[in-house]
């Protein structure tokens, strides 16, 4: 198994540009995250997926869309690309159903806007 | 109070300590516990689970004290290798639950 996968792992964007970031996991997961870190903070969960077809919000959702057809893929929309969406995006998945319930990450992307 | 809060270190320690983390937390219901790993530009990953009994894995010790809402972990032995930052997750509440928030973690660097 691949686990969880992610792409690109590096992307410089201009303002005002929109890009959208690939996360895919072949272990059969309900449950799908995509976290935002930025320099010395924790992760923050910006939307997630309990099931396709299923998504909300999480912490910091603003300037972020998600979809969910598979349960297979999670990709992640940036729509008009600022400086503050400089970060690292991690995508996650786990088994879903309750507690405990470890999440498994991809490699990250490492975005930059500038 | 923030919701999970560590030490953010740095703790520099010679090869062959033991060094210990704690963390707090803020929601009384939290029922999961975890310790992550995570290595520098790399992705978090799952180091132990904390268990109300407290549980051992190898050279690493977890403790979860429900009554101060304070979790621990002890790394005996260290090695050159255990050098990362160790974050603390802890689990939402409710509707929530599988929900995880973590703490901004604690930087180790083992020392030869």
């Amino acid at each position: 198994n691949a686990g969880v996968t992610q792409t690109p792992k590096f992307r410089i964007l201009k303002i005002g540009q929109s890009m959208t970031l690939q996360c895919a996991q072949d272990m059969n997961h309900n449950y799908m995250y995509w976290y935002r870190q930025d320099p010395g903070m924790g992760l923050k969960l910006i939307y997630y997926s309990v099931g396709a077809g299923i998504t909300d919000k999480g912490e910091v959702p603003n300037g972020y869309n998600v979809s969910r057809s598979t349960t297979e893929d999670f990709p992640l929309r940036l729509e008009l690309a600022a400086p503050s969406q400089t970060s690292v995006y991690f995508c996650a998945s786990s088994v879903g159903g309750g507690p405990p319930d470890t999440q498994y990450f991809g490699p990250g992307t490492r975005l930059t806007v500038l | 109070r923030k919701e999970v809060e560590q030490d953010p270190g740095p703790f520099n320690v010679p090869e062959g300590a033991t060094v210990a983390f704690n963390c707090t937390y803020s929601n009384s219901a939290s029922q999961s516990f975890f310790w992550y790993r995570q290595d520098c530009r790399k992705e978090p990953k799952l180091l132990m689970s904390v268990y109300s009994s407290g549980n051992e894995d190898g050279r690493f010790t977890a403790q979860l004290n429900r009554a101060s809402q304070y979790i621990s972990l002890l790394i005996r032995d260290s090695k050159l290798s255990d050098s990362a930052t160790y974050l603390c997750v802890v689990n939402g509440v409710g509707a929530g639950s599988y929900q995880l928030t973590f703490g901004k973690g604690t930087k180790l660097s083992v020392i030869p």
